[in-house]
């Protein structure tokens, strides 16, 4: 099963709204909608974000919002603000894989 | 609160065996099905592998399959991974993690534990 496909890094000034793309195929990304996001800040675990393609767990802001289009699933944060700049992971339910993850993206505030 | 503790990483050389442990509270352990996940330093995270609830079926990746023995013992809520003829590419950080459900995905994380393989 190959890596999910991320953005290296994107950047943002604060207030400024992106989106993190994750690509994938109709293996994985393209049949369920089953993709979650992770936020990981240096030297720290990897934290729930988005589940289930758009849902956030309690005590997610509300500034994070998930979808999915065809084999592509995108993660936007609006309102960028400095506590956001870690590394973002997607992951993708893969069937007998059973998940595959992206290769991560460093998301830099400026 | 739901805990996951690793232990058992350290320094190993190639060839050599390692046992990592992940004790958890907090939940009902013996109703998930637990995964581990590594991370390279300065790499992306990778899933390595899974268990189901009462450890009757397990699945690997490729790069371990035949090397890393996943396990748990439900009366001790603990997580295992037995990890035989290590190589330097399996050095990394080595993640337990609650798979909370097909949906939702990993709800739950241990801090992890640094698998270091060198001479």
């Amino acid at each position: 099963q190959s890596a999910l496909t991320q953005p290296a890094s994107v950047s943002g000034s604060p207030g400024q709204s992106i989106t993190i793309s994750c690509t994938g195929t109709s293996s994985d990304v393209g049949s369920y909608n089953l993709v979650s996001w992770y936020q990981q800040h240096p030297g720290k675990a990897p934290k729930l974000m988005i589940y289930e393609g758009s849902k956030r767990p309690s005590g997610v802001s509300n500034r994070f919002s998930g979808s999915k289009s065809g084999n592509t699933a995108s993660l936007t944060i609006s309102g960028l603000q400095a506590e956001d700049e870690a590394d973002y992971y997607c992951c993708s339910y893969a069937g007998s894989s059973p998940v595959v993850f992206g290769g991560g993206t460093k998301l830099t505030v400026l | 609160e739901v805990q996951l503790v690793e232990s058992g990483g350290g320094l190993v050389q190639p060839g050599g065996s390692l046992r990592l442990s992940c004790a958890a509270s907090g939940f009902t352990f013996s109703s998930y099905w637990m995964h581990w996940v590594r991370q390279a330093p300065g790499k992306g995270l990778v899933w390595v592998s899974r268990i189901n609830s009462d450890g009757s079926s397990t699945s690997y990746a490729d790069s371990v399959k035949g090397r890393f023995t996943i396990s748990r013992d439900n009366a001790k809520n603990t997580l295992y991974l037995q990890m035989n003829s290590l190589r330097a590419e399996d050095t990394a950080v080595y993640y337990c993690a609650r798979y909370y459900d097909i949906l939702t995905g990993y709800r739950d994380w241990g801090q992890g534990t640094l698998v270091t393989v060198s001479s």
